[in-house]
């Protein structure tokens, strides 16, 4: 069985300050993959990133940064210099590479708010 | 190009009602998926069909769910009899590739969600 957890329901910042979110998971998977989503209000969930087991490196986008660690399970989020617009849900999510299909479990999410 | 569509946005029922929501993947993809989003939670996954086929229902709560996607497009989520404990947002991905074994890992582009509240 897949878990993916997320342990900080709400974060509350200030715009400019940088914020990470934690993601934890558990698979007896030796493959797998990892997401990050994004959920404004709107509604739907939009893509993030997308990293494999395979590959440790720590990834930068812009603001956004990642932090992969096999050895303690955890794909970790960090925002650089918050702004407002930042504010959503942020959604951790696991797809094994065993199974059916490319399902994903999801964590419960962080409701990130950035106020100015 | 557009993204995924789901309607309606919005859906009243009362108990015992049946319902029926739509999804308009990205035109071309092969694969869709439907998630249940109980509030405050992630999403569920409820089932998978590439193309028309229906090859993973593992996640359907109940026999009261049922799902389709008879022309490999556009499904339908179909739930009879609701019950209060249905009330959720009923989200709807797509993906370009059918993720078998050797396409694992692809994006899943998601609409925005059918809220149903059942009273």
């Amino acid at each position: 069985a897949q878990k993916v957890t997320q342990a900080q329901t709400e974060i509350s910042v200030v715009e400019k300050e940088d914020v990470t979110l934690d993601c934890v998971y558990e698979t007896r998977d030796t493959t797998y993959y990892l997401f990050w989503y994004k959920q404004p209000p709107s509604g739907e969930l939009v893509f993030l990133i997308r990293r494999n087991s395979f590959d440790e490196q720590n990834e930068i986008s812009g603001r956004y940064s990642w932090n992969f660690q096999k050895s303690t399970s955890s794909f970790n989020f960090t925002i650089t210099a918050s702004q407002v617009v930042d504010s959503a849900v942020y959604f951790c999510a696991l797809e094994p590479l065993t199974g059916t299909a490319s399902k994903l479990t999801f964590g419960t999410g962080t409701r990130l708010q950035v106020t100015l | 190009g557009a993204g995924v569509s789901q309607s309606p946005r919005y859906k009243v029922a009362k108990r015992g009602q049946d319902v029926a929501l739509r999804c308009d993947p990205i035109s071309g993809h092969v694969s869709l998926f439907w998630y249940q989003q109980a509030l405050g939670q992630g999403p569920e996954f409820l089932t998978y069909f590439q193309n028309e086929a229906q090859l993973d229902k593992s996640g359907l709560p109940s026999d009261r769910f049922f799902a389709e996607r008879p022309e490999g497009s556009v499904s339908t989520l179909k739930i009879q009899r609701t019950q209060q404990e249905d009330s959720a947002v009923y989200l709807c991905a797509s993906s370009p590739d059918p993720g078998t074994h050797k396409t694992r890992g692809n994006i899943q582009y998601f609409g925005a969600g059918t809220r149903l509240s059942v009273l």
